[in-house]
């Protein structure tokens, strides 16, 4: 089975903090993705990385970046936390190849920027 | 422009009784491939089913069934019976081909609650 871990499910941050999220798999997946999750605008993305070191802007990628220096590991990396970043973060990987591959979900860690 | 539509925020069923969730997509593509993800009380997305643009069977998978219709750009969801173990979001996605990578989008969710 595929696992994909996310390195809290519950984090508590104050404004102006650099937070850093964690997300590894163990299927040996060259994509992987970051989403934050809001109600009633379902899952937005935020960054994806195709390839160790590279990555592609998502939809939206303001207040946010990342770092693969991992095959198995794609950080993400809030610079300066500010509360409208308080959401449900989730991390994704998939194999590469055709459209058609399924997304694998981490449990998502909820983020509170007080 | 590429959208996935749920128009349906919450559902609520009795269980045993049936219900069904509605995804509408938009695509200029002809290639494309559509997912639903069910989303518990624990959090994870769990896939459910992927379907491509070019095969509008109908699939059943025990009390669950898909409806593709492209004429109509939509890819129904059926519980039949529904159970309190159904209880969660539900995302419809829409996975097409860019320059250099597959872009997902994801429809808003419904959330459905199952009572007993």
């Amino acid at each position: 089975d595929v696992k994909v871990t996310q390195s809290s499910r519950y984090l508590v941050k104050r404004t102006g903090e650099k937070v850093f999220l964690e997300c590894v798999q163990d299927m040996d997946h060259e994509n992987m993705f970051w989403y934050r999750q809001d109600p009633g605008l379902g899952l937005r993305l935020i960054y994806f990385s195709y390839d160790v070191k590279m990555k592609e802007k998502g939809d939206i990628p303001e207040g946010y970046s990342v770092s693969r220096e991992k095959k198995e590991r794609f950080s993400l990396i809030l610079e300066s936390a500010s509360t409208n970043q308080t959401s449900m973060y989730l991390c994704a990987s998939r194999g590469t190849g055709t459209l058609a591959y399924e997304q694998y979900f981490g449990p998502g860690t909820r983020l509170t920027v007080t | 422009a590429q959208k996935v539509t749920q128009a349906q925020t919450e559902i609520s069923v009795v269980e045993k009784e049936d219900v069904t969730l509605d995804c509408v997509y938009e695509t200029r593509d002809t290639t494309y491939y559509l997912f639903w993800y069910k989303q518990p009380p624990s959090g994870e997305l769990v896939f459910l089913i992927r379907r491509n643009s070019f095969d509008e069977q109908n699939e059943i998978s025990g009390r669950y069934s898909w409806n593709f219709q492209k004429s109509t750009s939509s890819f129904n969801f059926t519980i039949t019976a529904s159970q309190v173990v159904d209880s969660a979001v539900y995302f419809c996605a829409l996975s097409e081909k860019r320059s250099s990578y597959d872009k997902v989008i994801f429809g808003p969710g419904t959330s459905l609650s199952v009572i007993p």
